[in-house]
This record gives structure tokens, C-alpha cells and sequence, in this order.
């Protein structure tokens, strides 16, 4: 049983590099998200998807892009790094994103911004 | 804006030992509140989910309370073993989707042999 799988573990990019950053769910789940963790912060939502063609913005938007073709898959997208995105980053997904489901999350991306 | 603290930052303390570990906010006015666990490298892994009409929840050693009143949780662990070493957070649901969680910094624990 995957769960939620993200690809790739580590990540070094140039600044002005673009990567797209994977998450994948088997477990039939309609709400997917991500967040990231810096260290003496809490986790911050990025962006999150109710369902495939739909996705909304979270609390720190700015720099990233996503879009939910499938159910399956949300990909997040940095268009032109920069070394304030250096963090972990963590895929998100519930069944519907209801407010007392439980959240499954992924292992998780370094990503490091040179 | 809701904000979640935890206090400790961090704790070291011998095994077997029952102990508490510390979650404030803001806003009562939540949904629920979450007690997730982080080990080094992963991601989080949801341990026990108290509703806001509830007062706590137990899953084998673990036991969280919810005092919305006082805008308080804790999570109590007791009979620590080493493998309870992790950090711990909580996360209080404000909004009315899983977009509405806020993250406290969370507690690491460590567990001596």
C-alpha cells in the first residue's frame, strides 16, 4: 500500500531553474495539497485541489504553480527558483478534505536553492 | 489569524517515564484539533483527531485532551518507550475545508534508553 508517494526525495537547483515537484495518491482521494516546512515554522499550505480541474491557493502562493489533471496526480511547479523555496516540501491528500478527515501525507522533498 | 504554539520546544527524558506535551490557540473557535507525528525524513503520520464537541481521545498510550474554552490541548504519552522519539505537532482546523489547518512548531521528544 503506497499511499502518498513524492518524487524526488532530494532536490539541488540554480536559481532561475525549474522543476516540477511529484505527488502521487492511490488511495481514491479527492483533496490533495501542498505544504511547506521551514525550520522554526509550522507547516504552510501552498496550494491545495478539491478534485481534478479544480485547484485553489493557500497561504504562501507566490512562486508556485499546480494544476490537477487526474485524480491521482498533483504536481507542483517552481517556474524560476530562488533560494527563499528552499525547504521541505510535503504532499497533502484526504478523501474529500472535509474538515474532520484525517490527512495522509508523503515522505517529503528537500529541496535546496542555490 | 489563528496561531498554534507548543511548548516545549523540545524534551529529553527517561523511559517509562508518563509525560505532556503542550498546544495553545488562538481562536476557539475551531473545528477540531490534530496531533500529528514527525519522524527525521518523513512525513507526518495523523495520531489522534479530537472534535470540537469532544473533550479527548485515546489511542493506546496516547491520550489528548481538547479544552476550547482555554484554547488548549495536550497530549499525554504514557510508559514512554525510545521509539516515541519524534517530533510531535498539532494543528487546529479553523476553516471549514483541511485548507483550514494551522501548524504549531511542534514539540521534538526524545526518549533515553
Amino acid at each position: 500500500n503506497a499511499g502518498v508517494t513524492q518524487t524526488p526525495k532530494f532536490q539541488v537547483l540554480k536559481t532561475g531553474q525549474s522543476m516540477t515537484l511529484q505527488c502521487a495518491q492511490d488511495m481514491n482521494h479527492e483533496y490533495m495539497s501542498w505544504y511547506r516546512q521551514d525550520p522554526g515554522m509550522g507547516l504552510r499550505l501552498i496550494h491545495y485541489s478539491v478534485g481534478a480541474g479544480i485547484t485553489d491557493q493557500g497561504e504562501v502562493p507566490n512562486g508556485y504553480n499546480v494544476s490537477r489533471s487526474t485524480t491521482e496526480d498533483f504536481p507542483l511547479r517552481l517556474l524560476s527558483a530562488a533560494p527563499s523555496q528552499t525547504s521541505v516540501y510535503f504532499c497533502a491528500s484526504s478523501y474529500y478534505g472535509g474538515a474532520n478527515e484525517k490527512l495522509f501525507f508523503g515522505s517529503g522533498t528537500q529541496l535546496s536553492v542555490l | 489569524k489563528q496561531e498554534v504554539t507548543q511548548i516545549p520546544a523540545a524534551l529529553s527524558v527517561p523511559e517509562g517515564e508518563n509525560l505532556v506535551l503542550n498546544c495553545s490557540f488562538t481562536d476557539s473557535a475551531i473545528y477540531n484539533l490534530q496531533w500529528f507525528r514527525q519522524d527525521p525524513g518523513k512525513g507526518l503520520t495523523s495520531l489522534l483527531l479530537i472534535q470540537s464537541s469532544q473533550r479527548e481521545q485515546t489511542s493506546g498510550r496516547l491520550n489528548a485532551s481538547l479544552d476550547k474554552s482555554s484554547g488548549r490541548s495536550t497530549l499525554y504519552i504514557a510508559a514512554s518507550q525510545p521509539g516515541d522519539s519524534a517530533t510531535y505537532l498539532c494543528a487546529a482546523h479553523s476553516g471549514g475545508g483541511a485548507d483550514g489547518l494551522t501548524f504549531g512548531k511542534g514539540t521534538h521528544l526524545i526518549i533515553q534508553p
